[in-house]
């Protein structure tokens, strides 16, 4: 089944612990990006990558890092959260292009974290 | 810079009533419009795209250029259309394409 797969779904952190969120497709997709999702604010992109080893920043980045090293996974990586950063996370990836075969965004389940 | 506008952070409509969902984007190149929909407690899925022209539940939207809209409209609005919407902007070439998304419309569809 081709599905786009993050975890952990739920996590409780605090402040400064260093944590991982993990992304991984099975689609063969060349792009892969993190949105975090708040209240009011909708989707906002943190960071994207158009392939292996290529990865630029999105719209919110601070405090986040990313790496690409294999085209399935794309984790997301908070070296010291903050309470700021408590949020509902989703990566989602697609097929570079345009077009109909193309450009349609396929969606993880959602990783919600909170930090205190 | 390309932007996406959801003007309405929550509208709430009678069963059986119609649904208009807008949204407005700015971008100066050829766009591709996207609307996403997120139900309850549900990943983001896409529910229509405008290259497509489809009909998908019932819902419909519409890529005007000249007001630079992509409103979303379902003539009958039923219970299970409630979830958060989303309008999405997919821009630039191959290489550098980017995605943005307006801040969403929760629809309340009350019985």
């Amino acid at each position: 089944e081709a599905q786009v797969t993050q975890n952990p779904r739920y996590l409780i952190t605090v402040t400064g612990k260093k944590l991982t969120v993990t992304c991984s497709q099975n689609m063969n997709h060349e792009y892969m990006s993190w949105y975090r999702q708040d209240p009011g604010l909708g989707l906002r992109q943190i960071y994207y990558s158009m392939n292996v080893e290529v990865t630029d920043k999105g719209d919110v980045p601070e405090g986040y890092k990313v790496s690409r090293k294999e085209k399935r996974n794309f984790p997301l990586i908070l070296e010291s959260p903050s309470p700021n950063q408590t949020s509902l996370y989703f990566c989602a990836s697609r097929l570079i292009g345009r077009g109909l075969a193309t450009g349609e965004l396929f969606f993880g389940e959602g990783s919600r974290l909170t930090v205190l | 810079a390309q932007r996406v506008t959801q003007p309405e952070k929550l509208l709430s409509v009678f069963k059986g009533a119609p649904v208009e969902l807008k949204c407005n984007y700015s971008y100066s190149g050829s766009p591709e419009l996207f609307w996403y929909v997120q139900y309850s407690r549900q990943r983001l899925q896409l529910l229509l795209r405008h290259i497509s022209r489809e009909s998908i539940k019932g819902f419909t939207a519409d890529l005007n250029k000249g007001e630079t809209s992509f409103h979303l409209k379902k003539p009958f609005a039923q219970e299970e259309d409630s979830a958060m919407y989303y309008c999405a902007l997919l821009t630039g070439p191959g290489g550098y394409q980017k995605v943005t998304f307006g801040t969403g419309t929760k629809l309340q569809v009350i019985p």
